[in-house]
């Protein structure tokens, strides 16, 4: 069964730091990697799909890169703003209809 | 388009009682899924469907029972609500010709089993 974790479960830093939050599967044999934020109390939006055969993809201030090899992916933000306070989440994709969650990290971007 | 749209955003259920949370799309999506999020896990694959008249199991099925008569609208049945199913529910849609990842979520149900 593929294992999704993600770390930090939390994290809190000041309004215009570059941040990096990390996803990782055990399960190398993956389809493509999705990074989602959500809000609270709402649902998921999708961020960035990475494909299997891609290295990273980026948008705006987003960057997220994957090493299938390593099972690992991170997604890297910019000069972090308060809007962007949310929980991440990244799923892992193995084929048309298999979808692994992780459990999310939690950012808050103080003013 | 009003995108991916679920009923109630709430609900209270007792044990033993059934009760259909609805999922309706208005994308022309082939692909509809049902996920459940609990506190520190992700989200889990409950079912999914890749057409109107096909469903299949996901991660967690168990106690939940679905049906995909039209493209539009794909209902979640829990057939006897018990206390491990209190979670927020997502409905999720994709148009098949992107493939499975690009998916849309709906707002979500809170659903309280006592």
């Amino acid at each position: 069964k593929q294992e999704v974790t993600q770390i930090p479960a939390a994290l809190s830093v000041p309004e215009g730091e570059n941040l990096v939050l990390n996803c990782s599967f055990t399960d190398s044999a993956i389809y493509n990697l999705q990074w989602f934020r959500q809000d609270p109390g709402k649902g998921l939006t999708s961020l960035l799909l990475i494909q299997s055969s891609q290295r990273e993809q980026t948008s705006g201030r987003l960057n997220a890169s994957l090493d299938k090899s390593s099972g690992r992916s991170t997604l890297y933000i910019a000069a972090s703003q308060p809007g962007d306070s949310a929980t991440y989440l990244c799923a892992v994709i193995y084929n048309f209809n298999k979808f692994y969650f992780g459990s999310g990290t939690k950012l808050n971007v103080k003013p | 388009n009003a995108g991916v749209t679920q009923t109630p955003k709430f609900q209270v259920l007792k044990t033993g009682q059934s009760m259909t949370l609805q999922c309706a799309q208005d994308m022309n999506h082939e692909y509809m899924s049902w996920y459940r999020q609990d506190p520190g896990m992700g989200l889990r694959l409950i079912h999914y469907s890749v057409g109107a008249g096909i469903t299949d199991q996901g991660e967690v099925p168990n106690g939940y029972n679905v049906s995909r008569s039209t493209t539009e609208d794909f209902p979640l049945r829990l057939l006897s609500a018990a206390p491990s199913q209190t979670s927020v529910y997502f409905c999720a849609s994709s148009p098949r010709s992107k493939g499975p990842y690009e998916q849309y979520f709906g707002p979500g149900t809170r659903l309280t089993v006592t």
